[in-house]
């Protein structure tokens, strides 16, 4: 199975800052990545797909890259309606694995 | 408006099998396949398995195996998973998610089921 190594586990961040996680996948997976939004009680939501393309109505702070075994995902201003638990996913090959999620967290 | 509508939560015994469903509605059922995710409390995701309903395939999660049981009925627009012999590791929320047949991107996501495992 393909591991999918998310960092940072959490971060405490203030509203307006730029935020940065990384996933890294054990083995090439393309631009099979896609990454999730979960808000406490709620169900993972897609933001990013492919990569680096944003779903439809994701707003435009939040932004994916990477490629092969490498990927990033950034919130460029961090508003407080952002605060969740965000996850890879790569989806190159079966199982599908999920990273272990970054928390985010104010201040 | 795509929207995928689980059944309720579930208070099971262990040893005992638990049927749950998801209800497709605002797309085409046979364009999209079906994945199920299990999430047990205070942890991260777990792809369980597939089901296309188009063709009637699943995939499974090796660890799910045996575990899990996946089918689809085209009439109604409904998956199932199936899982049997509970025990306390299967208390967990899962959810339904559905993707293109051609694309394998989860876009739409059920409510989530709870079930748990007690005597």
């Amino acid at each position: 199975d393909i591991v999918m190594t998310q960092s940072p586990t959490s971060m405490s961040i203030s509203v307006g800052d730029r935020v940065t996680m990384n996933c890294k996948a054990s083995q090439n997976v393309g631009s099979n990545v896609d990454w999730y939004q979960q808000k406490t009680g709620q169900s993972p939501k897609l933001l990013i797909y492919k990569a680096s393309n944003r779903y439809t109505g994701v707003p435009d702070r939040f932004t994916g890259s990477g490629s092969g075994t490498d990927f990033t995902f950034t919130i460029s201003n961090m508003q407080a309606e952002d605060l969740a638990v965000y996850y890879c996913m790569q989806s190159n090959s079966y199982p599908f694995t999920f990273g272990s999620g970054t928390k985010l967290e104010i201040k | 408006e795509v929207k995928l509508q689980q059944s309720g939560d579930e208070l099971v015994r262990p040893g005992a099998s638990v049927k749950m469903s998801c209800k497709a509605s605002g797309y085409t059922f046979t364009d999209y396949a079906m994945h199920w995710v299990k999430q047990s409390p205070g942890q991260g995701l777990e792809w369980i398995g597939t089901i296309i309903p188009l063709i009637d395939t699943t995939s499974y999660n090796q660890k799910f195996k045996g575990k899990a049981t996946l089918t689809a009925d085209k009439s109604s627009n409904t998956a199932y998973m199936e899982l049997s012999r509970l025990t306390s590791e299967d208390s967990a929320v899962y959810y339904c998610a559905s993707s293109y047949i051609y694309w394998d991107v989860m876009d739409a996501w059920g409510q989530g089921a709870s079930v748990t495992v007690s005597s």
